[in-house]
């Protein structure tokens, strides 16, 4: 089974709908990011999360919140989706212990359309 | 200035040759480096991890970091056309709010052709 899942793998929805992009780990990492990937503009970060309790705002939130419901899940809404949200979306996990080597490891993606 | 930068490419090699892929960053203090591979459509999967000044081997994969220079490379012997793919730069750019998040360059598109 994949260490990062998410769901739904592919999704097209309507401007103005809501919707949630959810990442599940198993591997006992307590950090969770959200990325998008557009094409010419590489990966950028959303929102990142270094435990339960800590959610931060990373370098495009704008229109973005996220919920960490436990260690293991994060997921990302579109309160309102517009078309230029129109792209590939990762989850991400590191792990901080003691000599963490702070890599990250990739869910699948969601590759969403905002029609 | 980009906090990460890489030529975009494409970078076109032929199958056994090696492929030479770099990276720049801008922060001095900068202290884990990463290279990713990212088939079209796919998630990015981590193929090396390098902290400390000089080479990191793995497989027919050489890491090379420099940070007098700020200046990271990824090196793949005996190319393969399976290499093809785009090839992610990331840095963990500098300690305190910072520590643990990764800022990754554009990528650079890499084929090898038989």
């Amino acid at each position: 089974d994949a260490d990062v899942t998410q769901t739904p793998r592919n999704r097209i929805t309507k401007t103005g709908k809501r919707i949630m992009l959810e990442c599940s780990q198993t591997k006992g990492h307590d950090r969770m990011y959200w990325y998008r990937q557009d094409p010419g503009l590489g990966l950028r970060l959303i929102y990142y999360s270094f435990d339960v309790k800590d959610i931060n705002k990373g370098e495009i939130s704008d229109g973005y919140s996220v919920s960490r419901q436990a260690q293991a899940k994060f997921s990302l809404s579109l309160e309102s989706a517009i078309p230029n949200q129109t792209a590939l979306y990762f989850c991400a996990t590191s792990d901080s212990g003691q000599g963490a080597s702070h890599e990250q490891y990739f869910g699948p993606g969601t590759r969403l359309t905002v029609t | 200035q980009k906090e990460v930068e890489q030529n975009s490419g494409p970078l076109s090699v032929p199958e056994g040759a090696i492929a030479s892929l770099n990276c720049t960053y801008s922060d001095r203090v900068s202290q884990s480096f990463f290279w990713y591979r990212q088939y079209s459509g796919k998630s990015p999967e981590l193929i090396m991890s390098i902290y400390s000044n000089g080479d990191k081997e793995d497989g027919r994969f050489t890491a090379q970091l420099n940070k007098a220079s700020q200046y990271v490379s990824l090196l793949i012997r005996d190319s393969q056309p399976s290499d093809s793919a785009t090839y992610l730069c990331a840095v963990n750019l500098s300690g305190g709010t910072s520590y643990g998040k990764l800022t990754f360059g554009q990528g650079t598109i890499l084929t090898v052709h038989p």
